[in-house]
């Protein structure tokens, strides 16, 4: 089946400009996570997404960075004014519950953005 | 709190060698466990997961068995590839869907 996508692939983008990243989730997952990677590092988590509930905003760096979650459908990731230390790459994941309550998490291929 | 403490790398090896790299983990409650690999140009991908303590997770002649009694999570594989070059994310997922990730490995094997 499908799994979870993102667009675009790759963003090039210049220093002041708005940005929007877009995931797709997995049909069914209940929950949809944003994360940011930067160049050789680990996984930087930014917000949260379950259900109807209120996401979970703690990751977000500044409040330049904002998402959005339509029902448990299409998110958008949205970074105002870009800085260059916004550069790395974006990744989506969406989970489902496992048998016993569990949750397991599957990513997208990640958006590459580049501030110059 | 909850946190993933990894094996910091980069970690080199022969082909056929034999490879570990550690996690630990802090929890509260009864987290779920994962080994996530990330190839060179590519997204994260799910290797081996475990659920509960003493399960074994397995997937491409990877394991790591759940251990309570030591809060770890290794990963094992008993000869690697080249084509097992890459970043090895340890993760675990608390109660209420939470993820957190260990800063990631780097494996790099040599003909």
């Amino acid at each position: 089946g499908a799994g979870v996508s993102q667009s675009p692939s790759n963003k090039v983008t210049e220093k002041g400009k708005d940005v929007e990243l877009r995931c797709d989730p997995i049909s069914g997952h209940t929950a949809l996570y944003w994360y940011r990677q930067r160049l050789g590092q680990g996984l930087e988590f930014l917000i949260y997404f379950q259900g109807n509930s209120a996401p979970d905003k703690s990751g977000l760096p500044s409040d330049r960075f904002s998402a959005e979650r339509t029902g448990e459908s299409v998110s958008t990731l949205t970074i105002q004014r870009t800085q260059q230390e916004d550069s790395a790459v974006y990744l989506c994941a969406s989970s489902r519950l496992l048998a016993g309550g569990r949750y397991t998490q599957y990513f997208g291929p990640g958006t590459r953005l580049t501030v110059l | 709190g909850n946190s993933v403490t990894q094996m910091e790398g980069p970690v080199t090896l022969s082909e056929e060698a034999f490879l570990t790299i550690n996690c630990t983990y802090t929890a509260t409650g009864y987290p779920s466990l994962f080994w996530y690999v990330q190839y060179p140009g590519e997204g994260l991908q799910l290797l081996l997961k475990a659920t509960k303590a003493d399960d074994k997770g397995s997937n491409k002649g990877f394991e790591a068995t759940y251990r309570k009694e030591t809060t770890s999570f290794h990963l094992e594989k008993g000869s690697v590839q080249v084509s097992d070059s890459a970043v090895y994310f340890c993760a675990l997922s608390s109660s209420g869907n939470q993820f957190y990730f260990g800063t990631g490995t780097s494996l790099t094997v040599i003909p």
